[in-house]
């Protein structure tokens, strides 16, 4: 089957940084994307990776390892605004997306 | 640009009725699709379209109904409604499906419908 395995919560200081760890199990692989959601609101994209190595943007990047089956987000300077869900999203062989439940992210000041 | 617009935004319906969620978007993308988001869960993919004319269901498609008559519409037919329905709806968008980059979806601000 396909899944995502990401920690549920994750809880982290105003100003640290933070890594939010994702392993996937898909049928075929076409790139992985991260996206945000607040509270409330629609998901937002954030990053893509198709190919291995780190994407930096800002203060956000992502990692991939294809053979690993495993991605990070990594959140620098953290501001209160980040706190939010996470959602690592890889995509199978017919380009179908996976979507786990995410990683909510508390930032405590 | 409005990017995609999705409404109502809240709607409480009674178990048996009907009732459209209309979604549209002005970016000339190809793909759309609506997705229901339950607490503790992922997105479910409910219907998707690859341009007009061509619709395909996804993970959850019973109880719903869409149509594709032009790029930019895309609306979603609740055929009698029930509890199980009451959720967070998503409709969301991407330039392309079957080209990995182009995947990037824009989603809706989102519809909340409770079916009592």
């Amino acid at each position: 089957g396909q899944n995502i395995d990401q920690p549920t919560e994750m809880t982290a200081t105003e100003g640290a940084i933070v890594q939010i760890n994702c392993t996937y199990q898909t049928s075929g692989f076409n790139g992985l994307f991260w996206y945000q959601q607040h509270a409330g609101e629609a998901p937002t994209f954030l990053s893509y990776n198709v190919l291995d190595g780190l994407e930096e943007k800002g203060r956000f990047s992502s990692f991939l390892s294809r053979s690993k089956g495993y991605s990070y987000l990594l959140l620098k300077e953290l501001q209160m605004k980040d706190s939010a869900s996470y959602l690592c999203v890889p995509m199978d062989s017919n380009y179908q997306l996976i979507w786990g439940a995410g990683t909510k992210l508390i930032i405590k000041p | 640009n409005a990017g995609v617009t999705q409404t109502p935004k809240f709607q409480v319906l009674k178990t048996g009725q009907s009732m459209t969620l209309q979604c549209a978007q002005d970016m000339n993308h190809e793909y759309m699709s609506w997705y229901r988001q339950d607490p503790g869960m992922g997105l479910r993919l409910i219907h998707y379209s690859v341009g007009a004319g061509i619709t395909d269901q996804g993970e959850v498609p019973n109880g719903y109904n869409v149509s594709r008559s032009t790029t930019e519409d895309f609306p979603l037919r609740l055929l009698s409604a029930a509890p199980s329905q009451t959720s967070v709806y998503f409709c969301a968008s991407s330039y392309s499906h079957s080209s990995s980059g182009a995947n990037v979806l824009t989603f809706g601000a989102g519809s909340r419908l409770t079916v009592l």
